[in-house]
């Protein structure tokens, strides 16, 4: 079946821009989450979501990122007033929870350049 | 607070002969370890996962892993690569208690695979 898709791939964006980026989560999954990876580094927890319910957000930076899933299906991560230092690959991925025995499946990640 | 530390930035080895990627993990709580793959422009694969029982782990493509816990590492290891094995190796630790199974992630492996 179709697995987790983002969009979009690659987005350049002038620094004090507001971005928003996608991601369709794979049919039925209830868990979602997002993820940071800067450049030649591992991914770093951003957010994570139940359904439509956001029960951890202590990974998001700053107050100018911004992420929600209101009908607990397609999420997206918006960046407000985006800076350099935002410049990364963002990561989604989407799981079925059976208690915590469960696997993450990412998506292929948008490519964020801010200059 | 948990961490993981993959002990080698890049790990240079010809085909066909074996290889070992390091991983060490600090924890104070039961973990479940991860291992997982990103080939360039793509998301990350999931290669094993460790949650409970025996702790030699097989996963895809012919890589296994073995939990320490009293050394607290999960090492990758492959008895042959191939030149399709080049890629980015992540390790990654879910903890025990976590009610969101986000995922903490070393930094990375890049294995090159020579011909």
């Amino acid at each position: 079946g179709a697995g987790v898709s983002q969009s979009p791939r690659y987005k350049v964006a002038k620094r004090g821009q507001d971005v928003a980026l996608r991601c369709d989560p794979i049919s039925g999954h209830v868990s979602l989450f997002w993820y940071q990876q800067a450049l030649g580094q591992g991914p770093e927890f951003l957010t994570y979501f139940q359904n439509e319910a956001q029960l951890d957000k202590s990974g998001l930076p700053s107050d100018r990122f911004f992420a929600e899933r209101p009908e607990g299906s397609v999420s997206t991560l918006k960046i407000q007033r985006t800076q350099q230092e935002d410049s990364a690959v963002y990561l989604c991925a989407s799981s079925t929870p059976l208690g915590l025995l469960f696997t993450q499946y990412f998506g292929p990640g948008t490519r964020l350049l801010v200059l | 607070a948990q961490s993981v530390t993959q002990l080698d930035s890049q790990v240079p080895v010809f085909e066909e002969a074996p290889v070992e990627l390091r991983c060490n993990y600090s924890s104070s709580v039961s973990v479940y370890l991860f291992w997982y793959v990103q080939y360039p422009n793509q998301g990350l694969q999931l290669l094993l996962k460790y949650l409970s029982g025996s702790t030699l782990v097989k996963g895809i493509n012919g890589f296994e892993a073995e939990f320490n816990k009293s050394q607290t590492s999960f090492h990758l290891r492959k008895p042959s690569v191939h030149i399709s094995d080049t890629a980015e190796y992540f390790c990654a630790v879910s903890s025990g208690s976590s009610n969101t199974g986000k995922l903490i992630f070393g930094q990375g492996t890049t294995l090159q695979v020579k011909p």
